[in-house]
């Protein structure tokens, strides 16, 4: 089974400043697809970037960034520039390829202080 | 992105009574997913739903407790049954969406508290 491991349970991060968010997994595919959801105290999943295994490239979403690293089953997220609206749970989440559910991890939750 | 409307956003209900959620999508779309946060938790899978077949559930979640209804392809309900206090959590369905149903997007949830 497939399994999402993020081992910081909180993270705090100056306003302006860079953080980065680990996040690790496990599985046995080799197509499938690699998230992270913002979820703000409204509850609402906000989907942050994504990332598709086959593609070497990291993906980037304007102050959002990844750090995929395939052999070591590491997915990072960097958020630069912080800011007051980024506090948050943050989770880390797979998903083989095909219609599939996600497999989340137990969630970051981060503070971002002025 | 889909528009994804969940309801009730919240409700507060006594032990040992029913509350149906009901999640609606803009666009038709093969699966939907129901998922389950507890209090200061990640979200667990509870079933997925499949229109025209039985929704298929994951362990731990069977379909007596949370019966799960999925008429058409942009329509589906989630049931809590007989609810006790340990029911207590936001309930989210998720919808998959893209070429490939790559990105999955959820609706705002419905946070439920039993007393």
């Amino acid at each position: 089974a497939q399994t999402v491991t993020q081992s910081q349970p909180e993270m705090s991060v100056q306003e302006a400043e860079t953080v980065t968010l680990s996040c690790t997994y496990d599985t046995s595919e080799s197509d499938y697809y690699l998230f992270w959801y913002k979820q703000p105290p409204s509850r609402q999943m906000i989907l942050v970037i994504r990332q598709e295994a086959y593609k070497q490239q990291n993906a980037t979403e304007n102050r959002f960034s990844v750090n995929f690293q395939k052999a070591a089953k590491s997915f990072s997220l960097k958020i630069s520039d912080s800011q007051l609206g980024d506090a948050a749970m943050y989770f880390c989440a797979y998903r083989r390829a095909g219609n599939t559910p996600l497999v989340f991890g137990k969630g970051t939750r981060l503070s971002v202080i002025a | 992105s889909a528009v994804i409307s969940q309801k009730p956003s919240r409700d507060i209900c006594q032990r040992g009574t029913s509350l149906t959620i009901q999640c609606q999508v803009d666009s038709q779309v093969t699966m939907m997913f129901w998922y389950r946060q507890q209090p200061g938790q990640s979200l667990t899978l509870i079933a997925t739903a499949n229109q025209g077949s039985e929704a298929t559930y994951e362990s731990g979640f069977v379909i007596d407790k949370f019966p799960i209804s999925r008429p058409n392809l942009t329509f589906s309900t989630l049931t809590v049954s007989n609810m006790s206090p340990e029911d207590s959590s936001i309930y989210l369905c998720s919808v998959g969406l893209g070429g490939t149903n790559e990105k999955l997007f959820f609706g705002s949830g419905t946070q439920l508290s039993v007393l």
